[in-house]
């Protein structure tokens, strides 16, 4: 199993928007619609922020939404504040009871 | 509110065995609703599962570290263990054990992670 790819960084200033991608193959995020994306910050543990591609737990903003097309998940932060600084990872169940973590992205509020 | 916590050493030998334990607290530990499970993070890059234990005792390992892991749950204690055997420095990582949930096959609760190191 490889790691998904993400992108090493993006960047968006106060009150905009950023993407991050997360792609995978037909047999991880293409399979399977539970795609989930974690926000860590630096010394601390993920904490999850999307599941099920677009779902999000109790307590998360509505300014964090997920998508999907074919193999490649996004998660789309809007109105980025100071606190999304943080590095984001998806993760993708690969079938067999295994899941697959990506490279991870570091986003930067600008 | 639901607290894990992993303990073991931080300091492991190569070609020795790497045993962490997890406690959890504050929740309900028994429960087909989620496994209990195992992610370690090398310095700088991305998680990677390890593998996950039922409360029944089933397990599931990543294949690519399935030859040298075992995950064991003690019931008694609301603990469950990760034995890793033949490490390398390539093992260097925080360590996290976590709580996943099955039905949508997320993780919802994590650990502080600990730091294992594996050097002579």
């Amino acid at each position: 199993q490889s790691a998904l790819t993400q992108p090493p960084s993006a960047s968006g200033s106060p009150g905009q928007s950023v993407t991050i991608s997360c792609t995978g193959t037909s047999s991880d995020v293409g399979g399977y619609n539970f795609v989930s994306w974690y926000q860590q910050h630096p010394g601390k543990a993920p904490k999850l922020m999307i599941y099920e591609v677009n779902k999000r737990p109790s307590g998360v903003p509505d300014r964090f939404s997920g998508s999907k097309s074919a193999n490649t998940a996004s998660l789309t932060v809007s109105g980025l504040q100071a606190e999304d600084e943080a590095d984001y990872y998806c993760s993708s169940y690969a079938g067999g009871n295994n899941f697959v973590f990506g490279t991870g992205t570091k986003v930067s509020v600008v | 509110q639901l607290q894990l916590q992993e303990s073991g050493p931080g300091l492991v030998k190569p070609s020795e065995t790497l045993s962490l334990t997890c406690t959890v607290s504050g929740g309900t530990f028994s429960s087909n609703n989620y496994c209990w499970g195992w992610i370690r993070q090398p310095p700088g890059k991305g998680p990677e599962w390890i593998g996950s234990v039922y409360y029944s005792g089933s397990t599931y390992y990543s294949p690519s570290l399935k030859s040298r892991v075992t995950i064991s749950v003690d019931r008694t204690r609301n603990q469950f263990s990760l034995k890793l055997n033949s490490v390398t420095a390539a093992d260097t990582a925080v360590y996290y054990c976590a709580r996943r949930l099955e039905e949508m096959a997320t993780i919802d609760y994590w650990g502080q992670g600990t730091l294992v190191t594996v050097s002579s």
